[in-house]
């Protein structure tokens, strides 16, 4: 089964603990994304990564981290500095940039209490 | 800032109807591609269009793009309860990333039975 995973869907922590989120790909994909999406909003991107090894800023990186040691992984850290954890994140996956589909995992659900 | 942006936030029409959401951007572009989210769900890639093509179709989908306008339009016709999502459609710049998408905050389309 071809496809993109993330894990756990819900996940649940308490303030000032950094929490890490896995992405995982089958699909031989050399372009990993991690989106944001709160209530009732589009996505917003956290980091992305054109090839194993490296990593860019999207438009709302600070007090999240990556990292990007194999091609079928992209792990995304919550730290303690972001402010307002709480969200849905997403996943994607893509051949390479803009002109191809993205493919979503489906998502997990933060929870900062 | 949002560089694409859906109308009407909300649509909700009968089954067998048509339905039209819009998008506008602000700045040129090489690509835009629709996505369908249901509720809680991964996005799901519909339609790429890309700046030099004005209409595209894909069964009962068809885009439409209008450079000039900076706008788009995704209809979706004889539409079923199984079409109730959001609909997000996604721009690159021209000249900014080749990898960066930006998402609008979407379309809830709601087909009654």
């Amino acid at each position: 089964d071809g496809g993109i995973t993330q894990s756990p869907k819900y996940l649940f922590r308490k303030e000032g603990q950094n929490v890490t989120l896995s992405c995982e790909q089958n699909l031989n994909h050399d372009a990993m994304y991690w989106y944001r999406q709160d209530p009732g909003q589009g996505l917003r991107l956290i980091y992305y990564s054109q090839i194993v090894n490296d990593f860019q800023k999207g438009d709302i990186a600070e007090g999240y981290s990556v990292s990007r040691e194999k091609k079928e992984s992209f792990p995304l850290t919550v730290t303690s500095a972001q402010k307002n954890p709480t969200a849905f994140y997403l996943c994607a996956s893509s051949m390479g940039g803009t002109s191809y589909e993205q493919y979503f995992g489906p998502g997990t659900r933060l929870t900062v209490t | 800032s949002q560089q694409g942006e859906e109308d009407p936030q909300a649509l909700s029409i009968q089954e067998g109807e048509n339905a039209t959401m819009n998008c506008s951007y602000k700045t040129s572009i090489n690509n835009l591609q629709w996505y369908r989210q249901n509720s809680g769900r991964g996005l799901v890639h519909l339609i790429l269009i890309r700046s030099n093509e004005r209409e595209k179709h894909s069964g009962r989908l068809r885009v439409t793009l209008d450079t000039s306008k900076k706008s788009s339009s995704l209809l979706i016709t004889a539409s079923r309860a199984a079409d109730t999502a959001s609909y997000f459609c996604a721009t690159d710049a021209s000249g900014g990333s080749n990898y960066k998408l930006t998402f609008g905050k979407g379309t809830l389309l709601t087909v009654n039975p």
